[in-house]
């Protein structure tokens, strides 16, 4: 989306290795940041979000970070599984999202 | 726990004719939006009800239109298709909390294929 860049658009891990995924964004006055993970074909579901007045938020293997100076937030995955394989969008916003552009997530076994 | 309904799962149509959407929402959630995902790319908003009223409009064409019905379920309604409508249409809820609306839950999707 014009509101939000994410990178990379593609990343390939090794099974157990860490992914990372960096979006920014635009809108100071934007304070909600959801990802959503969307599998080939299916809907796109959310994994995890952060709100403004937040800078860390963990949930086991999966944790986002936001720098409101810096207008970015990031997405760790830990311990990477084959199941973590799907495409990862980030969004921002209140209301109506605005979403990256993707990042489609291959996790080798 | 219940989800957001859309049907039909599959569209198949020809240029030049229309297509109607239908999205049930959860139970209880004020919101609806409508967003199209072409092959590859990011959903891209076209518009949202809150409580039966349009509230916000997205990159949405002419040629479409949507409302939201006395029991919430909204309907997208599609004419003059083209080519290039073809995509997955998803319908996605929330509910207002202190004046915000910001989990959005998604349904699975209308494929929509214009031939």
């Amino acid at each position: 989306g014009e509101n939000v860049e994410q990178h990379p658009s593609t990343l390939s891990v090794q099974e157990g290795d860490s992914a990372v995924i960096k979006c920014t964004y635009s809108d100071s006055a934007s304070n909600y940041f959801p990802w959503y993970k969307q599998e080939l074909g299916k809907r796109p579901q959310l994994i995890i979000d952060i709100r403004s007045n937040v800078g860390e938020k963990k949930d086991q293997r999966i944790a986002v970070t936001l720098n409101k100076t810096a207008k970015h937030f990031s997405l760790h995955i830990t311990e990477t599984q084959p199941e973590d394989s799907a495409v990862y969008f980030c969004a921002e916003g209140s209301d109506k999202l605005s979403f990256g552009a993707g990042t489609t997530v291959t996790v080798r076994a | 726990a219940a989800g957001v309904i859309q049907s039909p799962r599959h569209l198949i149509k020809e240029k030049r004719e229309t297509a109607t959407l239908k999205c049930y929402p959860i139970p209880r959630h004020d919101t609806v939006y409508w967003y199209q995902q072409g092959p590859g790319q990011d959903p891209q908003f076209l518009i949202s009800f809150y409580e039966k009223m349009q509230s916000d409009k997205g990159s949405i064409p002419d040629r479409f239109s949507a409302q939201q019905f006395s029991d919430y379920h909204s309907e997208l309604n599609m004419s003059s298709l083209e080519l290039g409508d073809s995509a997955l249409y998803f319908c996605a809820s929330s509910i207002s909390v202190q004046g915000y609306s910001e989990k959005l839950f998604f349904g699975s999707g209308t494929q929509l294929s214009v031939l």
